[in-house]
């Protein structure tokens, strides 16, 4: 079944302690990108990929990091959380069309629900 | 600022109407369009696109697009319960280094059976 898979689902952590959460695509997509969703807001783009070992900054990527060794995988890093990144996560990959690498059709994970205490 | 705006509703309708979702943006450069549902819970999954003006029907679902006043809608007829969800506009800004992608806040539409 093709999709991408997040995890973990729901994570709670304390202020400072370092945690990843995974990012990995079977559609064999070359654009990934990470999101946050909270009220209000929408959807706001953190770090996005065009492809291997390219990353770019979205509109809020401030205490984010995230590395794209393989087409599969994106993992989004929060080396020291703080509170203000509680919010509800979403990786999501993109259609290769005619050989370009865009962000127009997007699949998404499940989510990451994160609370930062 | 490139902007995408919706009203957050809830847009209420009874079962089997037409509900229509509106949403305006800001940057008159832009060139593809797209509705996104999702579900309270669940991540969003694509239902439409619409790069050119005029309408785009696909089942029970019409995107409508109209460049000159800068709003795209999308048009649901015989709405159902299990239409009942947010629905999120985004639009494809074409311009500097990247294209991005603005998502609006998105409206929730409640179906009344």
């Amino acid at each position: 079944e093709a999709q991408v898979t997040q995890n973990p689902r729901y994570l709670i952590t304390v202020t400072g302690k370092k945690l990843t959460v995974t990012c990995s695509q079977n559609m064999n997509h070359e654009y990934m990108s990470w999101y946050r969703q909270d009220p209000g807001l929408g959807l706001r783009q953190i770090y996005y990929s065009m492809n291997v070992e390219v990353t770019d900054k979205g509109d809020v990527p401030e205490g984010y990091k995230v590395s794209r060794k393989e087409k599969r995988n994106f993992p989004l890093i929060l080396e020291s959380p703080s509170p203000n990144q509680t919010s509800l996560y979403f990786c999501a990959s993109s259609l290769t069309e005619r050989g370009i690498s865009t962000n127009e059709k997007l699949f998404f994970g499940s989510g990451t629900q994160l609370s930062v205490l | 600022q490139k902007e995408v705006e919706q009203n957050s509703g809830p847009l209420s309708v009874p079962e089997g109407a037409i509900a229509s979702l509106n949403c305006t943006y800001s940057d008159r450069g832009s060139q593809s369009f797209f509705w996104y549902r999702q579900y309270s819970g669940k991540s969003p999954e694509l239902i439409m696109s619409i790069y050119s003006n005029g309408d785009k029907e696909d089942g029970r679902f019409t995107a409508q697009l109209n460049k000159a006043s800068q709003y795209v809608s999308l048009l649901i007829r015989d709405s159902q319960p299990s239409d009942s969800a947010t629905y999120l506009c985004a639009v494809k800004w074409n311009g500097g280094a990247t294209n991005k992608l603005i998502f609006g806040t998105g409206t929730l539409l409640a179906v009344q059976p």
